[in-house]
């Protein structure tokens, strides 16, 4: 089955400890990118790739880190999370960089921050 | 800065009504406008999506109007279902940046 796959689903943790929430898709897509979604402000791009070892900034980057070392992998990474991380997040791919290609999102993350 | 405005938050309406949610935005360097639907629990699907381009394009039930002039595109749902619940988000997108809208709440009443 054709997927986008995040792992883990739900996640708590305490501010400062490192944590890396995984992207997986099967469908051989080309970008892949991240998304917070807060209530009252919809989803927010974090950052994007357009293919392995090409990523880029989205429009709220800060506080968060990428790699896209493997075309199915994007894994992002908050190396010393904060409260105001806490949010759902979505990872999400499309078969080719730009604008024109449907994105497939993952099930979300929701991640607590204490 | 919210660089998509879309409103209502939130919307009911009676099972065969025509619910209609309106987005604008301000860069004209945008030039795919994507509107996604998500159900409680799930990750967003892509519902329908227009270039400016076009004024109007229709997939089944749903429809997105276009006015390049104005700014501004909406998304009417026609003959609405209690499964068409759900909550709606428009987005703008400049190639690989995608800007979303705060999303409309939708209910549809038996």
């Amino acid at each position: 089955e054709a997927q986008v796959t995040q792992n883990p689903r739900y996640l708590i943790t305490v501010t400062g400890k490192k944590l890396t929430v995984t992207c997986s898709q099967n469908m051989n897509h080309e970008y892949m990118s991240w998304y917070r979604q807060d209530p009252g402000l919809g989803l927010r791009q974090i950052y994007y790739s357009m293919n392995v070892e090409v990523t880029d900034k989205g429009d709220v980057p800060e506080g968060y880190k990428v790699s896209r070392k493997e075309k199915r992998n994007f894994p992002l990474i908050l190396e010393s999370p904060s409260p105001n991380q806490t949010s759902l997040y979505f990872c999400a791919s499309s078969p080719l960089a730009g604008s024109s290609y449907e994105q497939y999102f993952g099930p979300g993350t929701r991640l607590t921050v204490t | 800065q919210q660089q998509v405005k879309q409103s209502p938050q939130s919307l009911i309406v009676q099972k065969g009504g025509i619910p209609i949610i309106n987005c604008a935005y301000e860069n004209t360097a945008f030039d795919y406008f994507p509107w996604y639907q998500q159900f409680p629990g799930k990750g967003p699907a892509l519902l329908i999506a227009i270039r400016p381009d076009v004024s109007e394009k229709k997939e089944g039930r749903f429809t997105i109007s276009f006015n390049k002039s104005a700014k501004q595109f909406s998304l009417h749902i026609m003959d609405s279902q209690p499964g068409d619940s759900a909550t709606y988000f428009c987005a703008a997108s400049t190639g690989n940046q995608f800007y979303f809208g705060t999303g409309t709440s939708l209910t549809v009443i038996p």
